[in-house]
């Protein structure tokens, strides 16, 4: 089955700075790539995607790219905010309703 | 309006109770997703219903059962759990049922549930 591995664990940034964040995936007939922001008592919510026909995709401060030869893919966050600390989990999917999730990244920003 | 509801929001239940946990959505989404989250873990899939019909179940024990009265709610209800089910359960919805579809899931806020 599909694997997904994401790194950092754990990123703590300025406010102001960027944050990246890091997935690989192992099955190369995954074509769907989901976002998910959870905080803390809450439900994961979508925060950008792509898909596999696409590089890169860019929602104001948020960015994903999308490397498929070599299987892994990120987030970018640019001029981060204290209200983006949370837990990013990346994830992939091939479609069959079953999505796979990385193992998360907590993001803290300092004020 | 992206939102799936869940309830209740807090629930602590005996490993004699039977109780039920609650999901709706309005988005006309034709799928609906069960998962248990625990602490500083990513979510896991328990159960997706397609079309309101059982199409994955993730060899999750008897003692959590899943059911769609129609294409809006979802319940799991759960009877002899132990310690160990304590987690959040989260329900999400994707808009089609056709299970080679690349869909986005919509997550609800969850329900924390201890088993004492």
């Amino acid at each position: 089955g599909e694997n997904v591995e994401q790194h950092p664990s754990t990123l703590s940034v300025q406010e102001g700075d960027s944050a990246v964040i890091k997935c690989t995936y192992s099955d190369s007939a995954s074509n769907y790539f989901p976002w998910y922001k959870q905080e803390l008592g809450k439900g994961p919510q979508l925060i950008i995607d792509i898909r596999s026909n696409v590089g890169e995709k860019k929602d104001q401060r948020i960015a994903v790219t999308l490397n498929k030869t070599a299987k892994h893919f990120s987030l970018h966050i640019t001029e981060t905010q204290p209200e983006d600390s949370a837990v990013y989990f990346c994830a992939a999917s091939k479609g069959y309703q079953k999505v796979t999730f990385g193992i998360g990244t907590k993001l803290q920003v300092i004020p | 309006d992206t939102e799936v509801t869940q309830t209740p929001k807090h629930l602590v239940m005996g490993m004699t109770n039977k109780k039920s946990l609650k999901c709706e959505q309005h988005m006309g989404h034709r799928a609906m997703y069960w998962y248990k989250q625990k602490a500083k873990k990513p979510p896991e899939l328990m159960f997706v219903y397609s079309y309101e019909k059982l199409s994955i179940n993730e060899s999750v024990p008897s003692r959590f059962s899943p059911e769609c009265p129609n294409s809006s709610l979802l319940n799991l209800h759960l009877h002899a759990l132990q310690p160990e089910d304590s987690a959040l359960y989260l329900c999400a919805s994707s808009q089609s049922g056709a299970g080679a579809s690349l869909d986005t899931q919509y997550f609800g806020p969850g329900t924390r549930l201890t088993v004492l």
